[in-house]
């Protein structure tokens, strides 16, 4: 079974621009899960979809954004760059959002981004 | 809301020495509980996890973790360490209403020596 995969591997940007990220979820899996995880600061919650639906937020800005697409893969935005935003920003994807199996996130190799 | 606390930011243990890593919680009602394991420059892999009962839980590569609700804790243990084990330890936790994420503590990073 394919597990969660991101891409692009690495991603550099200059200040100011945008940045797109992807994801694809477990076969069967309709939650997928939107981490930043920068030097020295841990994993902070960014987004959730379901169902192509967003379920939750993190303390971010509006310029990060993303969506879920049909198929249950995502897209990541980042809009108007600034150099803080350079982290590996990682996905997971779990079952779907009722039971124990919601707790359960299978989490991609990540993008690193960074911005220069 | 729930929260996590992992105490130590770095550990180092000789190669098949035992190894504990610290994870306290904290949560109103039971909470579920899990261990990640990060490799360099990788994904979070999940270890172990914890939703009920035996409260003594078996993961892959050898790992175990205790649920204590008297102190709240969700330690990790493995009775002789690899120099591979050598990674980032991130402890979460999650409740069973169902719009709210895992939180994860902020890791603790094994160094495994010779």
């Amino acid at each position: 079974e394919a597990g969660v995969t991101q891409s692009p591997t690495h991603l550099i940007k200059t200040r100011g621009q945008q940045a797109t990220l992807r994801c694809s979820p477990i076969s069967g899996h309709t939650s997928v899960y939107w981490y930043q995880q920068a030097l020295g600061l841990g994993l902070q919650f960014l987004l959730w979809y379901d169902e192509g639906e967003e379920r939750n937020r993190g303390n971010f800005p509006p310029r990060f954004s993303g969506r879920q697409f049909p198929n249950y893969s995502s897209e990541l935005n980042v809009n108007a760059l600034e150099l803080e935003d350079s982290a590996l920003y990682l996905c997971a994807s779990s079952p779907g959002i009722s039971g124990r199996e919601f707790h359960e996130q299978y989490f991609g190799p990540g993008t690193r981004l960074t911005v220069t | 809301a729930q929260s996590v606390t992992q105490p130590d930011i770095h550990i180092t243990v000789s190669e098949g020495a035992s190894l504990e890593l610290r994870c306290n919680y904290s949560y109103g009602a039971t909470p579920y509980l899990f261990w990640y394991v990060q490799s360099p420059g990788q994904g979070l892999q999940l270890l172990l996890k914890y939703f009920s009962g035996d409260t003594l839980v078996q993961g892959i590569k050898g790992f175990e973790a205790e649920f204590k609700r008297s102190q709240s804790s969700f330690n990790l243990r493995k009775p002789s360490v690899h120099w591979s084990d050598a990674a980032e330890y991130f402890c979460a936790v999650g409740t069973n209403s169902g719009n709210t994420p895992l939180v994860f503590g902020k890791g603790t990073r094994l160094s495994v020596i010779a």
